[in-house]
């Protein structure tokens, strides 16, 4: 089955630029998804189809996908974008949704 | 205004049964790709299953022959029957609208907790 892998944890100041990373096998060839989820709420997409932003995300936010890796980039860090981030892929091989394990943005 | 809701969690034996459903409103479900996803309390997502507008359902190997996506269009509603349940299916589950195959979940519900415990 096809895995994605994220760091668990990335921390940044505030102002800063956090990367975050998913990999997986020829990952660039996929669609990927990126979800945020801060505590005891639901998770809100905030990338899709590898950087497209949904109306009402701030342009902070964007992402890459190339290769074996996709990313998820937040820039002008703020302590509101402290979350877990969570990357998705749909693997059309076994007709599955894939997340990755998820990665806690910490703003110092 | 698009909305989900879920509800029919709650405290279960091992090997029995719950279904949940989910209440859909500002669109159509039977026009939407809708999954299920859970989340162990503390760690990460896990998808569960999907059913595509067709009708044509998907699960995780961990859920398949146990689990059964369903809907009722003229209620606009989506079930997830869980039977034979098992300790490590305690979660909160969620279900999500997409539009189409590989895209995204663009709407979340809040979830509803399954515990699974004697």
């Amino acid at each position: 089955s096809y895995v994605l892998t994220q760091p668990p944890s990335v921390s940044v100041a505030p102002g800063k630029t956090a990367m975050i990373t998913c990999g997986g096998n020829n990952i660039g060839r996929k669609s990927v998804h990126w979800y945020q989820q801060k505590a005891g709420q639901a998770p809100v997409l905030v990338i899709y189809y590898d950087g497209d932003r949904p109306s009402g995300i701030p342009e902070r936010f964007s992402g890459s996908n190339s290769g074996n890796t996709a990313t998820l980039t937040v820039s002008g860090v703020e302590a509101g974008d402290e979350a877990d981030y969570y990357c998705q892929v749909w693997d059309s091989s076994s007709e599955h949704v894939v997340f990755g394990g998820g990665t806690k943005l910490t703003v110092l | 205004e698009v909305q989900l809701v879920e509800s029919g969690g709650g405290l279960v034996q091992p090997g029995g049964s719950l279904r949940l459903s989910c209440a859909v409103s500002g669109f159509t479900v039977g026009s939407n790709y809708m999954s299920w996803v859970r989340q162990t309390p503390g760690k990460g997502l896990q998808w569960v299953s999907v059913i595509y507008s067709g009708g044509t359902t998907y699960y995780a190997d961990s859920v398949k022959g146990r689990f059964t996506s369903s809907r009722d269009n003229s209620k606009n509603m989506l079930y997830l029957q869980m039977n034979s349940l098992r300790a490590e299916d305690t979660a909160v589950y969620y279900c999500a609208r997409g539009v189409s195959t590989g895209g995204p979940s663009g709407n979340w519900g809040q979830g509803t907790l399954v515990t699974v415990s004697s």
